[in-house]
């Protein structure tokens, strides 16, 4: 079945550009309808959600986020990717990648995250 | 921002009772509302999306329903398994937002 893998720097610097990739395997990144997301927790908290993108390159950002964000997708490697520029010790978290699907009753869409990664830590610190 | 509040924030219980977790939404958000599981140290899971419809191969005992502003999330019969942290979310903008969470822990 389709898994997803993030992969990412684990410890980072402050104003450091965040790199993290999500590998999907067991499928095709552009075998369905689906959107591409990243979110994440913070120690001890709840989830935040920071973005999606489509296979197309269509992209929402969190607004809280968005002057930081870049979102991408390779379908030649399978994998999706995000970029945050400038982190500070704000951005320590639990990263997850995840697949959003929906379910169609007549012209309304549901969409629901319904498979997720593991996780990466992130750790910012000087 | 859809603004998402959960209550309680924590809920003690006992293997067997039935649980109640409500989640509201700052605005109307329909059915646009998604419950999900957190186990300590894992990856959420999705359970209920569309307020009320169970995901695939999830316990029967856990059921939702509302619809506008206000949600519930239901557990019957406690199992040992259902000690987790749950999270509503909607799906009705973007930016999606969740609630803060409401831990199940025993009692």
């Amino acid at each position: 079945q389709v898994q997803l893998q993030e992969s990412g720097p684990g410890l980072m610097k402050p104003l450091e550009t965040l790199s993290l990739t999500c590998s999907v395997s067991g499928g095709s990144i552009s075998g369905g309808d689906y959107y591409w997301t990243w979110i994440r927790q913070p120690a001890g908290q709840g989830l935040e959600w920071i973005g999606r993108i489509y296979t197309s390159g269509r992209t929402n950002y969190n607004p809280s986020l968005q002057s930081r964000l870049i979102m991408s997708v390779d379908t030649s490697k399978n994998h999706f990717s995000l970029k945050m520029r400038s982190v500070t010790a704000a951005d320590t978290a639990v990263y997850y990648c995840a697949r959003a699907t929906f379910y169609r009753s007549g012209n309304d869409y549901y969409w629901y995250l319904d498979l997720w990664g593991r996780g990466t830590l992130v750790t910012v610190s000087s | 921002d859809i603004q998402m509040t959960q209550s309680p924030s924590t809920l003690s219980a006992s293997v067997g009772d039935r649980v109640t977790i409500t989640c509201r939404a700052s605005q109307s958000i329909g059915t646009y509302l998604n419950w999900y599981q957190q186990k300590a140290g894992k990856a959420p899971e999705l359970l209920i999306y569309s307020a009320s419809t169970l995901q695939s191969g999830v316990p029967s005992r856990f059921s939702g329903s509302g619809s506008g502003t206000d949600f519930t999330l239901t557990i019957n019969s406690l199992q040992p398994e259902d000690f987790a942290t749950y999270y509503c979310q909607q799906s009705y903008n973007n930016p999606r937002t969740f609630g803060p969470g409401t831990k199940v822990d025993m009692k």
